[in-house]
């Protein structure tokens, strides 16, 4: 199998927060693992690329310094909003890749107010 | 410019028949396709890929087509039921899935009953 998780599933936080949301492989190790964030009824856009052991790699226009992404092993990776605001809002999917396909998590959907 | 392209938003298919979809890319050096499926607040569940080398892959009821000269895949559902009931989406990577997603805009499939 090829089981992703994610934690937590929802959560509302005020503005100026910081939010961490993890992602963990259960039943595989993952040296690769992708955060995607997704508006309402659009598709996935990819955020940033984690790979454990070194730095993440960003999309352009996504800011590393708000979106912190730690992978620490090989079956899990955080993405810290850091001082969230309304704009973040949003729901948030990571991937790890086993093989060539990549599994997804359930999501997290983030509420700032 | 969209590198994957998904240009039915929508389809309904009664249940019992044929679910067609139909996925476009411009990028000729992708190599490897999946699609997946999603549901509302859900991370996309994968479904089946392909490599670029095959013009055919087939798990149970899923079968996905690649027509390389055309850049054009599909996924076919025989026979569609009522729980293939989702979004679907298109997703192309290069070096073979080694990479981040390029994912399409997804077609929603109703399996009328």
């Amino acid at each position: 199998g090829a089981v992703v998780s994610q934690h937590p599933s929802r959560v509302i936080c005020k503005s100026g927060t910081s939010v961490k949301i993890e992602c963990r492989s259960l039943d595989f190790q993952a040296t690769t693992m992708f955060w995607y964030r997704q508006f309402p009824k659009q598709s996935l856009m990819l955020m940033a690329t984690s790979n454990e052991g070194s730095k993440a790699t960003y999309e352009q226009g996504v800011e590393k310094d708000k979106f912190l992404i730690n992978h620490a092993s090989l079956t899990l990776s955080t993405l810290t909003v850091t001082s969230a605001h309304p704009e973040d809002s949003s729901f948030y999917i990571c991937s790890a890749l086993k093989r060539e396909t990549q599994y997804f998590g359930p999501g997290t959907r983030l509420l700032v107010l | 410019d969209q590198q994957v392209k998904q240009n039915s938003p929508s389809l309904s298919v009664q249940e019992g028949r044929i679910s067609i979809l139909n996925c476009d890319y411009t990028n000729s050096m992708f190599d490897y396709f999946l699609w997946y499926k999603k549901y509302p607040a859900e991370g996309p569940t994968f479904l089946i890929s392909i490599s670029s080398i095959k013009d055919k892959n087939e798990d149970g009821r899923f079968t996905v087509f690649l027509n390389k000269s055309a850049k054009h895949l599909s996924l076919h559902i025989v026979p569609s039921q009522p729980g293939d009931s989702a979004v679907y989406f298109c997703a192309a990577s290069l070096n073979s899935g080694n990479t981040p997603l390029v994912f399409g805009k997804g077609t929603r499939l109703s399996v009328i009953a």
